[in-house]
């Protein structure tokens, strides 16, 4: 189903930790998920993404792990810089949908 | 490549008005776009879905009569927001796919940067 939040979570981090993300995600069905940044006032953009087949996906500073038993998807950004401050969606989809559904959203603040 | 831009960036206007949104695919041919709504401190909620030369698909709970999509060419899907009310007032954010899956095997969206609406 899809999620409405009424508030963004927010994880502050300082510069330089890793940051963890979390997202549960709601069809068992979905077998691709994608993880987005959003700043302020812009659009969303694409950070890494993976498809079911896989349990860990890295890309530069990003890892994403899937959990499918439990439905989670989680983004680790290490070495978290002031600039990756944002709110980070993930988002679901599966063969033959082309839509995608978001989850609700965190917010990430990283402190110099 | 797959840049997709909406215009305006950002609109005030009166209430009982009507303002149009447009997205453009800048590089490429966008068979299907999409239109999202974002409140404040909330999540992207999917509006519609435009194909090309086609009456759009929308969500559950979305009126067709206030929210007219046009999707007039492969490059152009406008949004117009018919008698808004300040209820209306949002963040309206586009997306368009190329048609084309790629090695994930999932048609990407590209987004565009989004239009603030808001009405007074």
């Amino acid at each position: 189903g899809e999620s409405v939040g009424l508030h963004l979570p927010t994880l502050s981090v300082q510069e330089g930790d890793n940051s963890i993300i979390n997202c549960a995600y709601s069809n068992s069905a979905s077998d691709y998920f994608i993880w987005y940044k959003q700043e302020s006032g812009k659009g969303p953009q694409f950070i890494i993404d993976i498809r079911s087949n896989m349990d860990k996906r890295q890309g530069q500073r990003v890892t994403v792990l899937l959990n499918k038993t439990v439905k989670h998807l989680s983004l680790q950004i290490a070495a978290t810089q002031p600039g990756d401050s944002a709110v980070y969606f993930c988002a679901e989809t599966y063969t033959g949908f082309q839509k995608l559904v978001f989850g609700t959203g965190t917010r990430l603040l990283v402190s110099p | 490549g797959a840049v997709v831009s909406q215009h305006p960036s950002w609109v005030i206007c009166k209430s009982g008005t009507s303002v149009k949104i447009e997205c453009r695919s800048l590089d490429f041919q966008a068979t299907t776009m999409f239109w999202y709504r974002q409140f404040p401190k909330q999540s992207l909620m999917l509006m519609a879905t435009s194909n090309e030369g086609s009456k759009a698909t929308y969500e559950q709970g979305v009126e067709k009569d206030k929210f007219l999509i046009n999707h007039a060419s492969l490059t152009l899907s406008t949004l117009t927001v018919t008698s808004a009310h300040p209820e209306d007032s949002s963040f309206y954010i586009c997306s368009a796919t190329l048609g084309v899956r790629g090695t994930s095997g999932y048609n990407e969206q590209f987004f565009g940067p989004g239009t603030r609406l808001t009405v007074l």
